[in-house]
């Protein structure tokens, strides 16, 4: 998988949309762009995947500008239960490869 | 459709000793998945599955084992626990194989191990 790089936490308050933003200057062609939730002591949850423009569904946005190099998930009017780390994932290489990285701790607070 | 099971939830092991994970999944996927996830750490591939039969590693193999004769079961197998192998372990399924379009996977509870 190409290597993801993404801010290690971020905090916000109920009610903002929060940005998150990962950067994937390695992705390949066939490349897709994914993200995911984890809860504490829960496992991983899909969020969203994409490979280019805007991809939106009703949890979230996935913004990906022209050259693909980078990525932003959006969260609109984020809730306590939005805290969370949230992980970025590029690849359409074999599972072999799968690893989640550190991710980004999101903590919303009132 | 309780999607993805694991069990135990909580396991303690002393140094040496052997143990089996298990895993099972309701929505007839062909591709499972062990992972492990250290404290504060992302999770790392353990061994896969495409199918019943058909198994391969990840990442950090060493020290597990697994089998799929079914394809509704996935069992993690630890031979001669070490501290290290403390850990978090996550199971998952897939419809598709990652690579193919799709990258959605359904992860189990969890079980977490201790080896003391």
């Amino acid at each position: 998988l190409a290597k993801t790089t993404q801010p290690i936490s971020m905090d916000s308050y109920e009610g903002q949309e929060v940005n998150i933003t990962c950067s994937h200057n390695n992705i390949a062609t066939n490349d897709y762009i994914t993200w995911y939730q984890q809860f504490p002591s829960q496992g991983p949850r899909f969020i969203i995947q994409g490979y280019k423009t805007k991809v939106t569904n009703e949890v979230a946005s996935l913004f990906i500008p022209a050259d693909r190099k980078s990525s932003t998930l959006s969260l609109p009017r984020v809730s306590l239960s939005d805290t969370a780390v949230y992980y970025c994932l590029v690849g359409a290489g074999t599972a072999s490869k799968l690893t989640f990285g550190t991710g980004t701790r999101l903590q919303v607070t009132l | 459709n309780a999607g993805v099971t694991q069990t135990p939830k909580f396991r303690i092991l002393k140094i040496g000793q052997s143990m089996t994970l298990q895993c099972a999944q309701d929505m007839n996927h062909n591709y499972m998945y062990w992972y492990r996830q250290d404290p504060g750490m992302g999770l790392k591939l353990i061994y896969y599955s495409v199918g019943a039969g058909i198994t391969d590693k990840g990442e950090v193999p060493n020290g597990y084992n697994v089998s799929r004769s079914t394809t509704e079961d996935f069992p993690l197998r630890l031979e001669l626990a070490a501290p290290s192998q403390t850990s978090v372990y996550f199971c998952a399924s897939s419809y598709s194989s990652w690579g193919s379009g799709s990258y959605e996977q359904y992860f189990g509870p969890g079980t977490r191990l201790t080896v003391t």
